[in-house]
């Protein structure tokens, strides 16, 4: 069964870089021709779409944090990250990764973790 | 970006009520509407797909309909773990934007 697991610092510096890894067990990325997707949701407020990377390799981000916003595969390790950049209080939130397996439909997801920026 | 927008925000209602929320799309996404299901302190659960296929393992008092730009779901017959909050997302294109959210509490 398809388990997906969010790790990295829960406390980042402002105009640092929050960097988090999503390991998937259960399945291998490279084998699959699945997506795998960022969303976030700040405390007590909805969700935010962050990112994708597609099983091509192509990415796409939220306009509203494109220039920040950098998603990667790592097939060896069999994650898949997600960088921001200059991370401000707005950046505070629940971070998940999720299995995309039908254009836009997040069938799996982590159990999210939570990042929050202050100094 | 494509906007949604989900009606009512809130809404209180008792064991075995029928419920209705709608989700609107700022232009048309055809069928390209999933809906979530999410408890305090949990993950978002896809409970439906492409705007009215039921995920594998969701109750069938679950339902849903819509095509274009006008969605529903509906819960025939609440039960105590239906409390939660739920989410319409469109993915038609990119960015695959949320709904704002539904609470559903207890009445």
């Amino acid at each position: 069964q398809l388990q997906l697991q969010e790790s990295g610092p829960g406390l980042v510096k402002p105009s640092e870089t929050l960097s988090l890894t999503c390991t998937v067990s259960g399945d291998s990325i490279s084998s699959s021709s699945y997506s795998w997707g960022w969303i976030r949701q700040p405390p007590g407020k909805g969700l935010e779409w962050i990112g994708i990377i597609y099983y091509s390799g192509t990415t796409s981000y939220n306009p509203s944090l494109k220039s920040r916003v950098t998603i990667s595969v790592d097939t060896s390790k069999n994650q898949f990250s997600l960088k921001v950049t200059s991370v401000t209080a707005a950046d505070t939130a629940v971070y998940y990764c999720a299995r995309d397996l039908s254009g836009g439909t997040y069938f799996n997801w982590g159990q999210g973790t939570l990042v929050t920026v202050s100094s | 970006d494509i906007q949604m927008t989900q009606s009512p925000s809130s809404l209180s209602a008792s064991v075995g009520d029928r419920v209705t929320i709608t989700c609107r799309a700022s232009q048309t996404i055809s069928i390209y509407l999933n809906w979530y299901q999410q408890k305090p302190g949990k993950a978002p659960n896809l409970l439906i797909f492409a705007a009215s296929t039921l995920q594998s393992g969701v109750p069938s008092r679950f339902s849903a309909s819509g095509s274009g730009t006008d969605f529903t779901l509906t819960i025939s017959t609440l039960q105590p773990e239906d409390f939660a909050t739920y989410y319409c997302q469109q993915s038609y294109s990119t960015p695959h934007t949320f709904g704002q959210g539904t609470k559903l509490e207890i009445k």
